[in-house]
């Protein structure tokens, strides 16, 4: 059964960056496609995007594109999500999750990011 | 984007009770769709897949059905830990996966 487990909450200011990790266990970490998912408080949930460790292709949704980096560190199994030039309006939890076909199976805990200044 | 529109945005109703939640996308999503419910503070946990496959360990009183634009979920008998958000999801876009803006499911 994999595992994932995030780092802690976060507080940032306007324009900063913030940079959560996702530490997975339990299987094969490069066979994971490892997506990362945002819900604002009282919203719903968005897609940021996803990394396939073992071919190392990542793709971004529209929206964070160019604000977003997804990356991992195959030695310690670890996956990050980079969010810069942050705004109050990304005060949320970030999630990541693993799918298996067009679903997340998988989920960590999350990690909510506080922009205020 | 594939946008996918949920109703009813919020449901009363009793423990015991059968509901049915809908989700509609704006283009065929064929049967890549999914399902999960979300309680405070907690991640989502996926209940049902390809549309109509129970994930593992969920309950059988949680089906799924449809394919293309129109989806359901079914709850028969409702218990009190199923008062939560559901959401529906395509993974059909890839990768472009979208979600429902959720149903709210409340005590009556």
């Amino acid at each position: 059964q994999v595992q994932l487990v995030q780092s802690g909450a976060e507080v940032k200011k306007p324009g900063s960056s913030v940079k959560v990790s996702c530490k997975a266990s339990g299987g094969t970490f490069s066979n994971y496609p490892i997506n990362w998912v945002r819900q604002v408080p009282g919203q719903g949930l968005e897609w940021m995007g996803g990394i396939i460790p073992i071919y190392g292709t990542v793709n971004y949704a529209q929206k964070f594109q160019g604000r977003v980096t997804i990356t991992t560190d195959d030695s310690t199994s670890t996956a990050y999500m980079e969010l810069t030039s942050l705004r109050s309006e990304d005060t949320a939890v970030f999630y990541c999750a693993i799918p298996r076909g067009g679903t997340f199976d998988f989920w960590g805990q999350g990690t909510l990011v506080t922009v205020s200044s | 984007e594939i946008v996918l529109t949920q109703s009813p945005a919020t449901l009363s109703v009793s423990p015991g009770e059968r509901v049915t939640l809908s989700c509609r996308a704006s283009q065929s999503v064929r049967n890549n769709l999914g399902w999960y419910h979300q309680k405070p503070g907690q991640a989502p946990r996926l209940l049902i897949h390809d549309a109509s496959t129970r994930a593992t360990g969920v309950p059988a009183r949680f089906s799924g059905s449809g394919s293309g634009t129109d989806f359901t979920l079914t709850i028969d008998s409702l218990e009190p830990e199923d008062f939560a958000i559901y959401f529906c999801q395509q993974g059909s876009d890839w990768p472009g996966m979208t979600f429902g803006q959720g149903t709210r499911l409340d005590i009556k």
